[in-house]
């Protein structure tokens, strides 16, 4: 089955900073890849997302990029702010028939400092 | 707003003691899941109903069971709650399986196990 690794763990950025989240898929098959967002205490939020027949997405402040070949995708926020510290999910699916199944990385706990 | 309610948002229960966990949705949406998230990790998938058809996950206990009645309703039971089922548990949506259907998720049940 799809395994999802997510780096880093942690990550402490300064307000106004880019921080940058990786991830790395092993099943090729995978063409979906969202990024959720969970504020503590909250569910996750769907920030962003990228299916495999483009390279790159922006969305304002955040961005997240695709590459098929190396099997990795990543989430770019630019010009950070504390509202933007939360856990950052990665996922990857398999689209067609009856594959529906979102494989979460271990997320990312970011942390903007004012 | 249309929306992803679970409830309760916590909920305490006497180990072995039946619980049932509810969620609603206004998205009309034909997909609802359950995920089991404990502290500092990825939500797991436990099942979800493609309308009114039931597909469990291969590692979901059986002590997990759910119900469908309608489009938006759904319900987690746990029949004997152990102490390591306590977790947060997080309902979520989506439109169809599959092709890259974006899942909204609820705020989540935090279960506790007395």
């Amino acid at each position: 089955g799809e395994n999802v690794e997510q780096h880093p763990s942690t990550l402490s950025v300064q307000e106004g900073d880019s921080a940058v989240i990786k991830c790395t898929y092993s099943d090729s098959a995978s063409n979906y890849f969202p990024w959720y967002k969970q504020e503590l205490g909250k569910g996750p939020q769907l920030i962003i997302d990228i299916r495999s027949n483009v390279g790159e997405k922006k969305d304002q402040r955040i961005a997240v990029t695709l590459n098929k070949t190396a099997k990795h995708f990543s989430l770019h926020i630019t010009e950070t702010q504390p509202e933007d510290s939360a856990v950052y999910f990665c996922a990857a699916s398999i689209s067609g028939g009856s594959n529906y199944k979102l494989t979460f990385g271990k997320g990312t706990l970011l942390t903007v400092n004012p | 707003d249309a929306m992803v309610i679970q409830n309760p948002r916590y909920q305490v229960t006497q180990f072995g003691k039946p619980v049932t966990l509810s969620c609603s949705q206004t998205l009309n949406h034909n997909v609802m899941y359950w995920y089991q998230q404990k502290s500092s990790q990825a939500p797991k998938l436990l099942f979800h109903y493609y309308d009114k058809d039931f597909n469990n996950e291969a590692d979901t206990p059986d002590n997990f069971q759910s119900r469908r009645p309608n489009t938006s309703f759904c319900f987690l039971d746990i029949r004997s709650p152990g102490l390591g089922d306590a977790a947060m548990y997080l309902c979520a949506t989506s439109r169809l399986t599959g092709w890259n259907q974006p899942q909204h998720f609820g705020d989540g049940t935090r279960l506790s196990i007395l």
